[in-house]
């Protein structure tokens, strides 16, 4: 049983074009995350949605957006891709409850390797 | 500005040694520094968690400790093992609850 779903594993495209990327965990947690992992492999926060709702929304561009049509779900969508948008997008999920007994680890995805041509 | 460093340089070690990975950070007062590892192709998977009144953490074969006079962390796999090759990630959790990740350091271990 995967705990964090991503689809598509591999996904690639035009510049120009809009693509999706769809996230589901199977765990109860009340908190998604988008993360960007570039050629350099630094992981960098995108969003992070709390019971369905934005909490964190880092200098992302406008092209990027998330919709969480439930606490189970975040996908993201991107419009108008660019070449420098290529990386592996990785989604994760924690429990935000549960005070200092929780370690407040997240659960990643296998993540998602975009490609813009 | 806010920085969390780790080497980038891969280090390479021989098989039984103990392995000690470096996460410095600058300009945070981190309420918790977790650690990561991640395969190729995969997410990364959490390890350990250090508070910040914990001196350090102890877990089978790995310790880490936490110095926020010195703001570092160090990571140490003992008795390494040629499978404890990965990528080690560190992160920094603020009074914001934000988790941020260093650029991660590869750890390769040789039989």
């Amino acid at each position: 049983d995967t705990a964090v779903s991503q689809t598509p594993k591999y996904l690639v495209t035009q510049m120009g074009n809009d693509k999706s990327i769809k996230c589901e965990q199977n765990l109860g947690h009340d908190t998604m995350y988008w993360y960007k992992q570039d050629s350099k492999k630094f992981l960098k926060i995108m969003f992070s949605y709390n019971n369905k709702e934005l909490i964190i929304n880092e200098t992302v561009p406008n092209r990027f957006s998330p919709k969480s049509p439930d606490k189970a779900h975040l996908n993201l969508h991107i419009n108008s891709l660019e070449l420098g948008d290529s990386a592996v997008y990785f989604c994760a999920s924690s429990r935000t409850s549960g005070g200092t007994a929780n370690t407040g680890e997240l659960f990643f995805g296998e993540g998602s390797r975009l490609t813009v041509l | 500005s806010q920085k969390i460093e780790q080497n980038s340089e891969a280090l390479n070690i021989q098989e039984g040694k103990t392995a000690t990975l470096t996460c410095n950070y600058t300009n945070y007062s981190p309420a918790y520094l977790q650690w990561y590892r991640q395969d190729p192709g995969r997410g990364p998977v959490f390890l350990l968690l250090i508070r910040e009144n914990e001196k350090e953490k102890r877990k089978e074969r790995l310790k880490v400790t936490f110095d926020t006079t010195l703001k570092q962390s160090l990571f140490h796999i003992t008795a390494s093992q040629p499978a404890d090759s990965a990528t080690y990630l560190c992160a920094l959790r603020n009074a914001g609850n934000m988790l941020t990740f260093g650029g991660g350091t590869r750890l390769m271990v040789k039989p």
